[in-house]
């Protein structure tokens, strides 16, 4: 068990709408991270929060964004859902220090969106 | 711009053999390298990382990794494959141009049969 939790795990949606990731990091790590790992793109890094402020922006579309709030957990948001957002999207959090990336991340189960 | 590279999509190994997961990378200055391994329906989970120091390192579940500067290598390795080997291995590398981001391989699936 990694200590990060994600919800929900499945999640079956139609074309058009709007989704609500959620993951709450290992206690105490300040930085969350969010990936999509789909399987003609491997694993692409979204976007970073360090203690609720954006750290980094990776292949994050302009229909997604995402806030951590000041309890540290943070959301996933995911609009206007297209066929090819069907993915397992990870949340990952690292300890106390945002910068330099020690590069041990601990990583949730996933939530596995399908858009039909 | 840094980037990692992970040359076999499929590793093959028979149970009690050793076996090696191929990873080499591309930076501009120091190397900091990871592995990390997903099962089936989980999240990712850290084996082992390379910052400085020993060439070989040791990480969980009783694998290893050799850096090798002058080949731009960082295999990973384990003496003797078990079933529950059989995962996938992802090898990543810190890009320092990009805020200190992972950058990932595309992940090599390791199949061990008994």
């Amino acid at each position: 068990d990694s200590g990060v939790t994600q919800t929900p795990k499945h999640l079956i949606t139609a074309t058009g709408q709007r989704v609500t990731l959620r993951c709450s990091p290992r206690s105490g790590d300040l930085s969350v991270y969010w990936y999509q790992q789909s399987l003609d793109q491997g694993l692409q890094f979204l976007i970073q929060y360090y203690n609720g402020e954006e750290r980094a922006k990776g292949n994050i579309l302009e229909r997604f964004s995402a806030q951590q709030f000041p309890d540290l957990h943070s959301e996933l948001n995911l609009s206007s859902l297209e066929l090819g957002d069907s993915a397992l999207y990870f949340c990952a959090s690292s300890g106390m220090s945002g910068i330099p990336n020690t590069g041990e991340l601990f990583f949730g189960e996933g939530s596995r969106l399908t858009v039909l | 711009a840094q980037s990692v590279a992970q040359p076999e999509d499929q590793v093959n190994v028979a149970e009690g053999n050793p076996l090696t997961v191929k990873c080499t990378y591309s930076v501009s200055g120091n190397p900091y390298l990871f592995w990390y391994v997903q099962y089936p329906n989980r999240g990712l989970q850290f084996l082992l990382k390379y910052i400085t120091g020993d060439n070989l390192v040791k990480g969980s579940y009783g694998f290893e990794a050799e850096f090798n500067k002058s080949q731009t290598s960082f295999h990973l390795k384990k003496p003797s494959a078990l079933v529950s080997d059989s995962a996938l291995y992802f090898c990543a590398v810190r890009d320092d141009d990009s805020n200190y981001q992972l950058i990932w391989g595309a992940g090599t699936k390791l199949i061990i049969k008994p």
